[in-house]
């Protein structure tokens, strides 16, 4: 079955770290960009980062960055979000997402169930 | 770039042909994609590259626009519309959302 399953969300204090895993299946996942996406309870969809197929390539929403880090590991299947200096506006559901074009990366076609991160100030 | 979604509400009943408008803060291009979502539930592609259907969506569903201003039409709204749908700019990173737009039965 192609899916995408994320795990390691959790309750934080603020200024604290952790790392969000999202394990992929039923697909050649090497072959896809991926995405984290976030969405704060009740509210909109936010885009957080994606990775190159190959890793060489991380982009970040301004918000992000210097506290997130996004990796995979092609061998495992497997996508990554370390997170950082968490603050309570990082408060969200995250969703592991594969992008659709190879080429142009930027919109996703499959989304995890997303995981749960809650920052406590 | 800035995504604004309009409106951000609306009832409307089955059967009824519904237009979803989103506005871009700068030219995106045709680098546009169209998302639904229902409650407690991830996010759905329904349309990319501004026009193209993704696979299984049906075609009660279409897009339009370039540049900075773009539409997602349902032709003939059924039950399972019901939901919010959100806009989303790949032309620069970082990509944007629109703030979404919910359908509610009336």
């Amino acid at each position: 079955e192609v899916q995408l399953v994320e795990s390691g969300g959790g309750l934080v204090q603020s200024g604290g770290s952790l790392r969000l895993s999202c394990a992929a299946s039923g697909f050649t996942f090497s072959s896809h960009w991926m995405s984290w996406v976030r969405q704060a309870p009740g509210k909109g969809l936010e885009w957080v980062a994606n990775i190159k197929q190959s890793g060489s390539e991380q982009y970040y929403v301004d918000s992000v960055k210097g506290r997130f880090t996004i990796s995979r590991d092609n061998a495992k299947n497997a996508l990554y979000l370390q997170m950082s200096s968490l603050r309570a506006d990082d408060t969200a559901f995250y969703y592991c997402a594969r992008g659709k074009d190879t080429v142009t990366p930027g919109y996703v076609d499959l989304w995890g169930r997303g995981s749960l991160v809650t920052v406590s100030s | 770039i800035r995504m604004t979604q309009s409106p951000s509400s609306f009832s409307a009943s089955p059967g009824d042909r519904v237009t979803i408008t989103c506005r871009a803060s700068q030219s995106v291009s045709s680098y546009l994609a169209w998302y639904q979502q229902k409650p407690g539930k991830a996010p759905k592609l329904l349309i990319y590259a501004t026009s193209t259907l993704q696979s299984g969506v049906p075609s009660r569903f279409s897009g339009s626009g370039y540049g900075t201003d773009f539409t997602l039409t349902i032709s003939c709204l059924q039950s399972e519309d019901f939901a919010t749908y959100y806009c989303q700019q790949y032309y620069t990173y970082p990509r944007t959302f629109g703030q979404g737009t919910e359908v509610e039965i009336k």
